[in-house]
């Protein structure tokens, strides 16, 4: 199977700051990575996701980047703001099923 | 914007009862899932469902879950015999054949 492990469990920055989340997966099958933004209490949303066929992509603030070789994608957050404070799941779907792999989640916390 | 909706948002059962969550996949999705989360903990998956019939499920998914498609707009989630450590956020999700995948808003399980 899939396991998808993800770093840092809490991340602590200042507001302006970046910030970088980091997960690593095993299943060369794996070819779409989804992010999502958990806020306390609600439900996971999605962010951004990439496709193993792109090295990176970016949408304002936040962009992915994929890297297949060493099997590993990471989130990157610039100019934080308080509101980026939330859990933040890494995900990993094969190309030939419809499992998707979560990571452990990494608490941001955006200190103004 | 169409939403994927669950009810009932919480529920509080018994140990030994049977339990039937419900959710409203969005309207044109093919794909569904439920996923289950412990407080504090990761997005766990539990079981994918398409075409009528479950594709994958996790060793979570024993025997004491079930789940139905038992119109054409409602995915059920049944425990039949609940026990304490089912007591968790339970959330819906949908998608079409793109991999986007869209959560509910999720039920919270406590099981007493």
């Amino acid at each position: 199977g899939e396991n998808v492990e993800q770093h840092p469990s809490t991340l602590s920055v200042q507001e302006g700051d970046s910030a970088v989340i980091k997960c690593t997966y095993s299943d060369s099958a794996s070819n779409y990575f989804p992010w999502y933004k958990q806020e306390l209490g609600k439900r996971p949303q999605l962010i951004i996701d990439i496709r193993s066929n792109v090295g990176e992509k970016k949408d304002q603030r936040i962009a992915v980047t994929l890297n297949k070789t060493a099997k590993h994608f990471s989130l990157h957050i610039t100019e934080t703001q308080p509101e980026d404070s939330a859990v933040y799941f890494c995900a990993a779907k094969k190309w030939d099923g419809n499992k998707f792999y979560f990571g452990s989640g990494t608490k941001l916390n955006v200190k103004p | 914007e169409p939403e994927v909706t669950q009810t009932p948002s919480h529920q509080v059962t018994q140990m030994g009862q049977e339990v039937i969550l419900r959710c409203v996949p969005i309207s044109n999705h093919l794909y569904f899932y439920w996923y289950r989360q412990i407080l504090g903990q990761k997005v766990e998956f539990l079981v994918s469902f398409y075409n009528n019939e479950i594709s994958e499920k996790s060793e979570i998914f024993d025997d004491q879950f079930s789940v139905e498609r038992p119109d054409g707009s409602n995915f059920t989630l049944k425990i039949r015999s609940t026990k304490l450590e089912d007591s968790a956020m339970y959330f819906c999700a949908s998608r079409n054949r793109r991999e986007t995948q869209y959560f509910g808003p999720g039920t919270r399980l406590l099981v007493l």
